[in-house]
């Protein structure tokens, strides 16, 4: 069965203060990995997509790396419109449409 | 476009009553999904469609029917509300790219049933 375990639950942070946001997964054949954004009372947002180990994506302050049991998505200087909540999905390989989601950290940026 | 419309935002019902959720995307996207969202429960799959006429179950069904008679809609049935069903209810579409499925999701359902 394919999990995703995202750590911290929750972060916080002070303004400017770099950090990293973890997501260890388990999956038969890692078709592609995603990263999502999420406002209070608000839809998913997409934010990447990484397809093999090694692969790096960037927007803005955020970077997403990836390797073949976990994600990081590093956050750089952050600013307070970065609070929200990040989640994580695997896609499994074998035709299969249906990710698996991770449970998200939630991510608070002081002022 | 509009991308994934939901509604209602808002819904109130009590238990033994049924309703529609409604989701509709202009984007012609082959599937679509319904999940939902709970405290500490992440998002979990209802139902999904891989296009029009083509339903099937997800985590956590029970309760729940969909249809998919458009490319377009994707409606979602609560046959006979219980508070279990008190949740945020999250609509997404999403196509092909290369195999990959990225999900561009709605706004959300909040629906409390008492």
């Amino acid at each position: 069965e394919d999990q995703v375990t995202q750590s911290p639950e929750a972060l916080r942070l002070q303004e400017g203060e770099s950090s990293s946001l973890n997501c260890s997964y388990t999956v038969s054949g890692l078709r592609g990995l995603f990263w999502y954004r999420q406002d209070p009372g608000k839809g998913p947002e997409f934010l990447f997509t990484l397809y093999s180990a090694g692969e790096e994506k960037e927007k803005e302050r955020l970077k997403a790396t990836l390797t073949k049991k976990e994600s990081f998505l590093h956050i750089t200087a952050p600013k307070p419109e970065d609070s929200a909540t990040y989640l994580c999905a695997v896609q499994a390989g074998g035709g299969s449409y249906i990710p698996t989601f991770g449970r998200g950290t939630s991510l608070i940026v002081h002022p | 476009n509009a991308g994934v419309t939901q509604t209602p935002k808002f819904q109130v019902l009590k238990t033994g009553q049924s309703m529609t959720l409604q989701c509709a995307q202009d984007m012609n996207h082959e599937y679509m999904s319904w999940y939902r969202q709970d405290p500490g429960m992440g998002l979990r799959l209802i139902h999904y469609s891989v296009g029009a006429g083509i339903t099937d179950q997800g985590e956590v069904p029970n309760g729940y029917n969909v249809s998919r008679s458009t490319t377009e809609d994707f409606p979602l049935r609560l046959l006979s509300a219980a508070p279990s069903q008190t949740s945020v209810y999250f609509c997404a579409s999403s196509y092909s790219m290369g195999g990959l499925y990225e999900q561009y999701f709605g706004p959300g359902t909040r629906l409390t049933v008492t």
